[in-house]
């Protein structure tokens, strides 16, 4: 059965300072793909980037950008130039066969 | 497009109630799907349609919970009868075909007293 693991429940960055977000994920299919969303206080779910597994390039999005491992299974996302607005619970996300499964989140905050 | 749409936005209710959320995915997305998110367990999927049929429904708690998706601009998911545990934000996503990008509707804020 395909899991997501998010191993950091909380963690903290200072404003204009770059973070890294940990996913780790099993399955045993080999076309799928993973995503990032976000949800902030206003508790609304927004895909922040996605990955397709076939592709060997790593996404990016102006400043949100992942480290895809394929063989490790990883899946973490770096945040650039954090902004207060990046405050947020993100879920690393990964979809194959009729399956779309979520990790437990991390909780960033963003100080001023 | 208006994305997905659900109601209503809160709902109270009493224990043993009959709850129904209502869901309107984005036109022409054929996947929709139900979500329950609580502090104590994270984001769990309950249901799973394709263009309109029920593929997955193995996250459905119990037969207290029941999914319909009469039509592809319509879902309802129902709790009969309603418990405390139940209490939970009730997400609805629906996706395109083949791209995986779940759109997600902003949530039912259930309380079941």
């Amino acid at each position: 059965a395909q899991t997501v693991t998010q191993s950091q429940p909380e963690m903290s960055v200072q404003e204009a300072e770059t973070v890294t977000l940990s996913c780790t994920y099993d399955t045993s299919e080999n076309n799928y793909y993973l995503f990032w969303y976000k949800q902030p206080p206003s508790r609304q779910m927004i895909l922040v980037i996605r990955q397709e597994a076939y592709k060997q390039q790593n996404a990016t999005e102006n400043r949100f950008s992942v480290n895809f491992q394929k063989a490790a299974k990883s899946f973490s996302l770096k945040i650039s130039d954090s902004q207060l607005g990046d405050t947020a619970m993100y879920f690393c996300a990964f979809y194959g066969t009729y399956k779309y499964i979520f990790g437990t989140g991390t909780r960033l905050k963003v100080l001023a | 497009d208006a994305g997905v749409i659900q109601s209503p936005r809160h709902e109270v209710t009493e224990m043993g109630q009959e709850v129904t959320l209502r869901c309107k995915p984005i036109s022409g997305h054929n996947s929709l799907f139900w979500y329950r998110q609580t502090m104590m367990r994270g984001l769990e999927l309950l249901i799973y349609f394709n263009n309109n049929v029920p593929i997955d429904d193995s996250g459905m708690p119990e037969d207290r919970f029941s999914a319909k998706m009469p039509n592809a601009s319509f879902s309802t998911l129902k709790i009969q009868p309603s418990e405390p545990r139940d209490s939970a934000v009730y997400f609805c996503a629906s996706s395109q075909p083949n791209t995986g990008e779940l759109f997600f509707g902003e949530g039912s804020r259930l309380t079941v007293l």
